[in-house]
């Protein structure tokens, strides 16, 4: 078992693009959690999904930031129109069933 | 509000000294504690939670609810314990976490 893995490592886009980060859960787990972590500070929650399902997207930014857990393939965390705060390093992690969850090596997001 | 304070950013302890890393919390109900590793070029990985009681490398962390407290301790510091240390609240049984911003330690020989 691979583990968690995400995917680009590092994604550099320019003010107003678009960013697709990836992240393909360990074999077998239903759940998929992300989390952000500006510099000097710790992880913090934006969203946790089930197949096809958002249970709870309390910490993602009301506009521009979306994800999805589609029945088949990764889960996404798509950002529109990047802005310089976006720069971040983004975590997704996953559980069983909601059960301890396993951390991807995570995505470093830096935008022009 | 939650509310997880990690008041040490820094940590730098001799090899064989004792070392504990302060974790305050705040949170209005039962939360569940857990404590976080990152060695270098690793990933985030789960290190003990409070509600199973054990020892993990050496490490204990005891869950003083009259404090809202949940210090990580280790009687002697070993090298291999050099890693970034993250204090996490769970407000429901293994629902999402809320973490605090990290205790960086360094165990020096």
């Amino acid at each position: 078992n691979a583990g968690v893995m995400q995917n680009p490592r590092h994604l550099v886009r320019r003010r107003g693009q678009e960013a697709r980060l990836r992240c393909s859960p360990m074999k077998g787990h239903s759940h998929v959690y992300w989390y952000r972590q500006l510099p000097e500070e710790g992880l913090k929650f934006m969203v946790y999904l089930q197949k096809e399902n958002i249970i709870d997207e309390s910490g993602m930014p009301k506009e521009r930031f979306s994800a999805e857990f589609p029945k088949e393939g990764p889960s996404i965390l798509r950002i529109q129109q990047v802005v310089r705060g976006d720069s971040a390093a983004y975590f997704c992690a996953s559980s069983l069933s909601g059960g301890e969850q396993f951390f991807g090596p995570g995505t470093r997001l830096t935008v022009l | 509000a939650q509310r997880v304070t990690q008041p040490e950013k820094l940590l730098s302890v001799f090899k064989g000294a004792p070392v504990e890393l302060k974790c305050n919390y705040s949170y209005s109900g039962s939360p569940e504690l857990f404590w976080y590793v990152q060695y270098s070029r690793q990933r985030l990985q789960l290190l003990l939670r409070h509600i199973s009681r054990e020892s993990i490398k050496g490490f204990t962390a005891d869950l003083n609810k009259g404090e809202t407290s949940f210090h990580l301790k280790k009687p002697f510091a070993q090298e291999e314990d050099s890693a970034m240390y993250y204090c996490a609240l769970s407000g429901g049984s293994w629902g999402k976490l809320q973490f605090g911003a990290g205790t960086q330690v360094v165990v020096t020989p």
